[in-house]
């Protein structure tokens, strides 16, 4: 049971280059998140999807775009990526919003 | 929106000892989860707990809805144990959001 997969594991840009991050999980869960974490602080929700078909901003949506392909997968795409994109990206996923979340083992993205 | 504070924010323990975490929270939640990222950056569910007290082996958390905080305890530390404990609340009538705390982060010395 693979839970939830996040590829790629690490990804070089340079300023300006779009890329997408794949997102998929295998819990048949109904919602999906993406969150980004910077250097020596928490989480902070980037967009997420409640069910399939819709998605809603999080704490930091800007310079993002995502796309709920369908039930298991969940994709963040950088239209055009700055240096201030530079994180590590988690993926998640859980039941239902009273059910345990359930964490992908992260993008480490780096935007020179 | 909700305020998540963690304390303390560091905390060095000797090999052995027990500590506690706190998690407090400015609203009332309907969904509360205790999370450790390992030195690989792993995040690791550890207790999903919106009220009440869990317990699993050396680790034991208990969730005080009605005071908004959650303290999370360790016995009998280990080096393994090392790295950042975060505490992450989902507010209640905010369907889908989970929050997060800025972590402790925690080191055990042999």
């Amino acid at each position: 049971n693979a839970g939830v997969t996040q590829t790629p594991k690490f990804q070089v840009l340079k300023t300006g280059q779009s890329m997408t991050l794949q997102c998929a999980q295998d819990m048949n869960h109904n919602s999906m998140y993406w969150y980004r974490q910077d250097p020596g602080m928490g989480l902070r929700l980037i967009y997420y999807s409640a069910s399939e078909g819709t998605t809603d901003k999080g704490e930091v949506p800007n310079g993002y775009n995502v796309s709920r392909l369908n039930k298991r997968e969940f994709s963040l795409r950088l239209e055009s990526a700055a240096p201030s994109q530079t994180s590590v990206y988690f993926c998640a996923s859980r039941d239902s919003h009273n059910s345990p979340l359930h964490f992908g083992n992260g993008t480490r993205l780096t935007v020179t | 929106g909700i305020q998540v504070e963690q304390s303390p924010p560091d905390l060095i323990l000797q090999e052995g000892a027990n500590s506690t975490l706190r998690c407090n929270f400015s609203d009332s939640v309907n969904n509360l989860q205790w999370f450790h990222q390992n030195p690989w950056g792993q995040l690791i569910n550890l207790f999903y707990i919106p009220s009440g007290t869990k317990q699993n082996g050396r680790l034991s958390a208990t969730t005080v809805a009605t005071e908004r905080y959650s303290l999370l305890y360790i016995s009998s530390s280990q080096t393994t144990d090392s790295g950042v404990y975060f505490c992450a609340v989902g507010q209640s009538g905010g369907y889908n959001k989970l929050i997060f705390g800025a972590g402790t982060r925690l080191a055990v010395h042999p």
